[in-house]
């Protein structure tokens, strides 16, 4: 499988709102509800802060928000904070129990 | 709480083989797939595959078949990945992750991963 694209960075400044996209195919995000997507610090394990596209779980702000359309996904992050600097990386169910991940998105907070 | 706690890091030459081991604590470790992802010095995430700790089934990434097992020990709530024939490019810290599923189509997917392992870095170098 291919990894699902997403932008290599995205920058916004304190309080802004800042989406990142990841695109797949038909068979991944086109054709099931199961995007995730985590946070991951440097050095440190990923961290779930999006499921089934559009749910949070209820340790994470409300803050971040997920949506889908055709065979992209987004999160979005708004009232951007220093701590939201990080890495972040959507992954899709794609079929045939398998999974791919995106190739990640730096958000800088400027 | 839940948990899991993988092996230290581990140095091997190319054409090595590596075990990494992950143990559960927290849950019922039988319940949950236990998946294991890969991350190459500043790259990003590389599903490997995932193994059902009660029946011991293993579904593997196509880059993954036939270099890599996945096994478990139910006496010890603890799952082992081990990859043979290494290379400079298996260089990466692997991370074991619980799976929670969902039924799609009238069988079981993966949804989503948590919690992680802290990650054991294999550094394959001559």
């Amino acid at each position: 499988q291919s990894a699902l694209t997403q932008p290599a960075s995205v920058s916004g400044s304190i309080g802004q709102s800042i989406t990142i996209s990841c695109t797949g195919t038909n068979s991944d995000i086109g054709s099931y509800d199961l995007v995730s997507w985590y946070r991951q610090y440097p050095g440190k394990p990923p961290k779930l802060m999006i499921y089934e596209v559009t749910k949070r779980p209820k340790s994470v702000s409300d803050r971040f928000s997920g949506s889908k359309s055709g065979n992209t996904a987004s999160l979005t992050i708004s009232g951007l904070q220093s701590e939201d600097e990080a890495d972040f990386y959507c992954s899709s169910y794609a079929g045939s129990s398998t999974l791919v991940f995106g190739g990640g998105t730096k958000v800088t907070v400027l | 709480q839940e948990q899991l706690v993988q092996s230290g890091a581990e140095v091997k030459k190319p054409g090595a083989s590596v075990r990494v081991s992950c143990q559960a604590s927290g849950y019922n470790f039988t319940d949950f797939d236990v998946n294991w992802v890969r991350q190459a010095p500043g790259q990003g995430l590389e599903w490997m595959g995932w193994m059902n700790p009660k029946s011991g089934n293993t579904v593997f990434a196509q880059n993954f078949q036939g270099r890599v097992t996945m096994t478990r020990d139910t006496s010890t709530d603890t799952a082992y990945m081990e990859m043979i024939n290494l290379r400079s490019e298996d260089t990466a810290v692997y991370y074991c992750a619980r799976a929670v599923l969902s039924v799609s189509g009238g069988k079981y997917v993966i949804n989503w991963f948590g919690p992680w392992g802290q990650g054991t870095l294999v550094a394959v170098s001559s």
